[in-house]
């Protein structure tokens, strides 16, 4: 599980607060994804950078902006959350081929958010 | 359109005996279809995945899964259950060619296995 890392584990924030997710991936893919990940509910992906290029779920609020400075690292910046953000937040990475194709996703631990 | 659907919220199953969790999926075109598997606080763990070949393919841990055309479905499977491998599981799928490149997850089944 050390091929995608993310940090920290588990946040606590308030809703007037400012935080970011950290993912790093060693796998030497050009692709990686946020996902949140609610209970009973299926898992909704939020941002996919893929070739330097950003794919978002139209339905993601604005108090959560994505950052991909390099194909390795990709980071999700929150502010003014609701208690309603609180989640697993999941990162992932894939190698994506030529015609865009993406294959096997390989997934980070996750951090566990909890708005107050 | 790409969809999945995993029809149990939970499957309970005794130690030793056979397995399945069920998947069933919808596309246009042809699918490609990956089981992954969640254990308490980690993330999504790959199974294994169908492209294209056998109908049965073989995974990590000692699961298999087999795709069916006619139901369009892709039931996850086991011989022989063991406690370790109660944890949640995720079909996904993607449709190729003309679907979104990125898959579709289902909504998760919890799989336990009773000692």
């Amino acid at each position: 599980e050390t091929g995608v890392t993310q940090t920290p584990r588990h946040l606590v924030m308030g809703m007037t607060n400012k935080k970011s997710l950290k993912c790093e991936q060693h796998l030497g893919h050009n692709a990686m994804y946020w996902y949140k990940q609610s209970a009973k509910k299926p898992l909704e992906l939020m941002f996919v950078y893929s070739l330097e290029e950003r794919v978002e779920n139209n339905s993601v609020p604005s108090r959560f902006s994505p950052e991909c400075p390099n194909s390795s690292h990709l980071f999700l910046h929150l502010h003014t959350l609701q208690p309603e953000d609180s989640a697993l937040y999941l990162c992932a990475s894939s190698q994506e081929g030529a015609s865009g194709i993406t294959d096997t996703q390989y997934f980070g631990p996750g951090t566990r958010l909890t708005v107050l | 359109a790409q969809s999945v659907a995993q029809p149990e919220d939970q499957v309970n199953v005794a130690e030793g005996n056979p397995l399945t969790v069920k998947c069933t999926y919808s596309v246009s075109g042809n699918p490609y279809l990956f089981w992954y598997v969640q254990y308490p606080n980690r993330g999504l763990q790959f199974l294994l995945k169908y492209i294209t070949g056998d109908n049965l393919v073989k995974g990590s841990y000692g699961f298999e899964a087999e795709f069916n055309k006619s139901q369009t479905s892709f039931h996850l499977k086991k011989p022989s259950a063991l406690v370790s491998d109660s944890a949640l599981y995720f079909c996904a799928v993607r449709d190729e060619p003309g679907g979104s490149y990125i898959p579709t997850f289902g909504r998760g089944t919890s799989l336990i296995v009773h000692p």
